[in-house]
């Protein structure tokens, strides 16, 4: 079973929309939990970290669900320049294990 | 500060040779790791590291070694290349366990 599992996408949206990502992740004992964002042929960059209660950055919020063992990305107002690879990334006790990612295309 | 330097940025490789990707980081990070990345895929934990002179293994070892004498700087070996060991291959440190991954620019790696 895989640590960490994205729906790969692509997500194809109008800019100025509304867009949510999901991940789940198989280790319970997993201690913190990330996005991170990954352009062509670039190395991925973090957007966020994501805690229980929920945080938010600008457009773009995340949140963790412990129990479901669950955890999500909504952006707000779509981009032009949101357009990426999202990557769902999650630790393990000094291990860091990453989803396949999620495509985004925002179009004009 | 450079932050995670690679090198190098490309190579091609024979089936059989082998080589070495330098990574160094200049932000004194304890927490060093070596990732692949194959085309459409997520990143694979290859191997590393919690401060000089220890390692482990990550989620796809067979095929490379690494070593950690000094904090700086966490070189993965390939021994034997295959055309399966083709891949973009990240550095990344952090400051602490569960930190923020600052990552190099990649080498991408083809074994003909």
């Amino acid at each position: 079973r895989k640590e960490v599992e994205q729906d790969p996408g692509p997500f194809n949206v109008p800019e100025g929309a509304t867009v949510a990502f999901n991940c789940t992740y198989s280790n319970s004992a997993s201690q913190s939990f990330f996005w991170y964002r990954q352009d062509c042929r670039k190395e991925p960059k973090l957007l966020m970290s994501v805690y229980s209660s929920g945080n938010e950055d600008g457009r773009f919020t995340a949140q963790l669900n412990r129990a479901s063992q669950y955890i999500s990305l909504l952006i707000r107002d779509s981009k032009l320049s949101d357009s990426a690879t999202y990557l769902c990334v999650v630790n393990n006790f000094n291990k860091f294990y990453f989803g396949s990612g999620t495509k985004l295309n925002v179009k004009p | 500060n450079a932050g995670v330097t690679q090198t190098p940025k490309f190579r091609i490789l024979k089936i059989g040779q082998s080589m070495t990707l330098q990574c160094a980081q200049d932000m004194n990070h304890n927490y060093m790791y070596w990732y692949r990345q194959d085309p459409g895929m997520g990143l694979k934990l290859i191997y590393y590291s919690v401060g000089a002179g220890i390692t482990d293994k990550g989620e796809v070892p067979n095929g490379y070694n690494v070593s950690r004498s000094t904090t700086e700087d966490f070189p993965l070996r390939l021994e034997l290349a295959a055309p399966s060991q083709t891949s973009v291959y990240f550095c990344a440190s952090s400051y602490s366990s569960g930190g923020e991954l600052f990552f190099g620019e990649g080498s991408r790696l083809t074994v003909l």
